[in-house]
């Protein structure tokens, strides 16, 4: 059990720059989440994997945010054309199949956006 | 759409006191009741979690106490350590989805 990697740990962008962020969940996990995370709010769920799929999108989601779990491995985030208001803790956080809602959390990406 | 509110937003209290964090649900389908702890840097990890079929459960010094009428939950430590300042977040899952809704934090110091 090597926990939950998020790469990078930090990224500073221009605004209207696209960012990627990827996530490798612990490996016989099959449920993989995003959230947000802003200074002195909790995290705020954006999206859902069972495997490959993807069962849940937040409404409150940015079309320009897009994530993908490709054969059900590692998960990547995109956000297009970055905006000030996305600067945030981007976490990722995995979890066991059934019978288990407890989540395991990544160190997460600290993004701000200039 | 907050739907799990959480107090107090911070909390000091004096080496070997005990520290109570409150939290508040709306929605009644939730079954699953986790408090997770968050130093700086670092993501949330699960401390200790309850279902709504108990009123209390304990775990060395940490108790959650749940009231499942008032939909209401606290999280108590007993002899709290500087080693436990951290920020605490309640959180709520179930009702057939498949999110978990977190409360806003409530920071906590624990003076030596």
């Amino acid at each position: 059990d090597t926990g939950v990697s998020q790469d990078p740990r930090h990224k500073i962008t221009k605004r209207g720059q696209n960012v990627t962020f990827r996530c490798d969940p612990i490996s016989e996990h099959n449920r993989l989440y995003w959230y947000r995370q802003t200074l002195g709010q909790g995290p705020e769920f954006l999206t859902y994997f069972q495997n490959e799929a993807q069962l849940e999108k937040s409404r409150l989601l940015s079309d320009r945010f897009s994530a993908e779990r490709p054969k059900g491995s590692f998960s990547t985030l995109e956000i297009q054309r970055t905006e000030q208001g996305d600067s945030a803790m981007y976490l990722c956080a995995s979890s066991l199949n059934q019978g288990s809602e407890k989540l395991f959390f990544g160190s997460g990406t600290q993004l701000s956006v200039l | 759409q907050q739907q799990v509110k959480q107090s107090p937003q911070s909390l000091i209290v004096q080496k070997g006191g005990i520290s109570i964090i409150n939290c508040a649900y709306e929605n009644t389908a939730f079954d699953y009741f986790p408090w997770y702890q968050q130093f700086p840097g670092k993501g949330p990890a699960l401390l200790i979690a309850i279902r709504p079929d108990v009123s209390e459960k304990k775990e060395g010094r940490f108790t959650i106490s749940f009231n499942k009428s008032a939909k209401q939950f606290s999280l108590h430590i007993m002899d709290s350590q500087p080693g436990d300042s951290a920020t605490y977040f309640c959180a709520a899952s179930g009702g057939g989805g498949f999110k978990t809704i977190f409360g806003a934090g409530t920071r906590l110091f624990v003076k030596a």
